[in-house]
């Protein structure tokens, strides 16, 4: 089973500052890999799919890169609004499992 | 624009069978460019993937719940469910179901609220 490791577990930054979030998955997941972003009581919303493509209606100063086992969010410069939790998920085509990091924390310095 | 709402008891013993029907509107469950999947959350923990299904019935489990979960489809309601049998404490989660698009990049795409099930007798 795919394992993904997200790194720091949580992370101190001052608004209008970069932000730069790891996921690392244990074998080669190619590019099929998502970010979600999740504030307290609410469901996770889907950042960025294919690793580096953002969703419909997502800011452009998110953006993601990586592939193989080596991915990274980058969050150009934080509002106030981007202080949440973020997961990676990763998708494995045989057999299909669709597995989670375990999140960074992502708090106002 | 597509909403998916969870339903069931938020409350099951130990050993007992978590049941939730995942309710999907404005758009049909029957699409051939997804798969609708369960996902839960321990309090104050991370998400994990229980597992998908495609509207012709076809499933897949996380490995490590596959032995206990369940995932069925009913077309004709436009929802779909998830069954967990004999649960523990360690089962109490928000449990969020989820549109999977899996024609090409594979992501969950839309969100219900979740619900919160707690395991306690």
């Amino acid at each position: 089973e795919i394992v993904m490791t997200q790194s720091p577990a949580s992370l101190s930054v001052s608004p209008g500052e970069r932000a730069t979030l790891s996921c690392r998955a244990s074998q080669s997941v190619s590019s099929n890999l998502a970010w979600y972003q999740q504030k307290p009581g609410q469901a996770p919303r889907l950042l960025i799919y294919g690793a580096s493509t953002r969703a419909t209606g997502i800011p452009a100063r998110f953006s993601g890169s990586g592939s193989g086992t080596e991915f990274t969010l980058t969050i150009s410069s934080l509002q106030s609004e981007d202080f949440a939790v973020y997961y990676c998920q990763q998708y494995h085509n045989w057999p299909p499992t669709y597995t989670f990091g375990q999140g960074t924390k992502l708090e106002i310095k | 624009q597509l909403q998916l709402q969870e339903s069931g008891p938020g409350l099951v013993k130990p050993s007992e069978t978590l049941s939730l029907t995942c309710t999907v509107s404005g758009g049909s469950i029957t699409n051939s460019d997804n798969y609708w999947g369960w996902i839960r959350q321990p309090p104050g923990k991370g998400l994990e993937w229980i597992g998908n299904i495609f509207y012709n019935g076809s499933t897949y489990y996380s490995p490590s719940l596959k032995s206990r979960v369940t995932i069925s489809v009913n077309t004709s309601k436009n929802h779909f469910s998830l069954r967990l049998t004999s649960v523990t404490a360690a089962d109490t989660a928000v449990f969020y179901c989820a549109r999977l698009h899996s024609s090409g990049w594979a992501y969950f795409d839309y969100w219900g609220q979740g619900t919160l099930v707690t395991v306690s007798s």
